[in-house]
């Protein structure tokens, strides 16, 4: 059984700064590793899904990095805006099944 | 727009009613999951179909049912309902079965219940 764990729990920063959040995973049975942006009262939005040990990803200023051999994944935002806040939530998927096991997400307040 | 759809949006209903909840998936999704985010818990995995069939069970109790049908829509049957189902229960959808994959699975805006 995965479990999946997220830190910080929450994370208030202001207009501008730069923050990243942390997965880790039990590198056993791993198979895919997925980001994901939840605002309230709408469907969480996939950002990332990334299997391969190294990978790094980007969209706009977002980006993650994984590293299955440690079994974690950072998530950066670059200079970040209001619009950003929201939870976000990373999820493993395993060789043997194919649901997410999720953590309980890191929720970004940013202040103008 | 994520493309799947839940309904009802929200619903409240009293303890030991039952209810039903209805997922469509996105275009060509065959995979259906069930998921449910209940207060300080993270979103728990209920339940997947794929292309009819289930295929993976998770924290799902035995009051609840889930089905998929030939249209690939599926529905989430919660039975005998107590005061701790209050719950956002969200539905996702992928296009295959997700096993050794790394496809989006991609989630509905959820559906809220309270039982009072």
């Amino acid at each position: 059984i995965l479990n999946v764990e997220q830190s910080p729990q929450s994370l208030h920063v202001q207009e501008g700064d730069s923050t990243n959040f942390t997965c880790s995973f039990p590198s056993s049975n791993f198979y895919a590793l997925h980001w994901y942006r939840w605002e309230t009262a709408k469907s969480p939005e996939a950002l990332f899904v990334m299997t391969l040990n190294g990978d790094e990803k980007k969209k706009g200023r977002i980006s993650a990095t994984l590293n299955t051999k440690e079994g974690y994944s950072y998530l950066y935002i670059k200079g970040s805006q209001p619009e950003d806040s929201a939870t976000y939530l990373c999820a493993v998927s395993g060789r043997s099944q194919g649901n997410l096991i999720f953590g309980k997400g890191t929720k970004l307040s940013v202040k103008p | 727009d994520s493309g799947v759809t839940q309904t009802p949006k929200h619903l409240i209903t009293a303890t030991g009613q039952r209810v039903t909840l209805r997922c469509s998936p996105r275009s060509g999704d065959l995979s259906v999951y069930w998921y449910q985010q209940s207060l300080d818990q993270g979103l728990q995995f209920l339940i997947q179909y794929y292309n009819g069939e289930e295929r993976a069970k998770g924290n799902i109790l035995e009051r609840f049912s889930a089905q998929q049908f030939p249209d690939l829509h599926s529905e989430l049957n919660l039975s005998s309902l107590e005061l701790g189902d209050s719950a956002l229960y969200f539905c996702a959808s992928s296009v295959d079965p997700g096993q050794g994959t790394g496809n989006t699975i991609y989630f509905g805006e959820g559906s809220w219940l309270t039982v009072v």
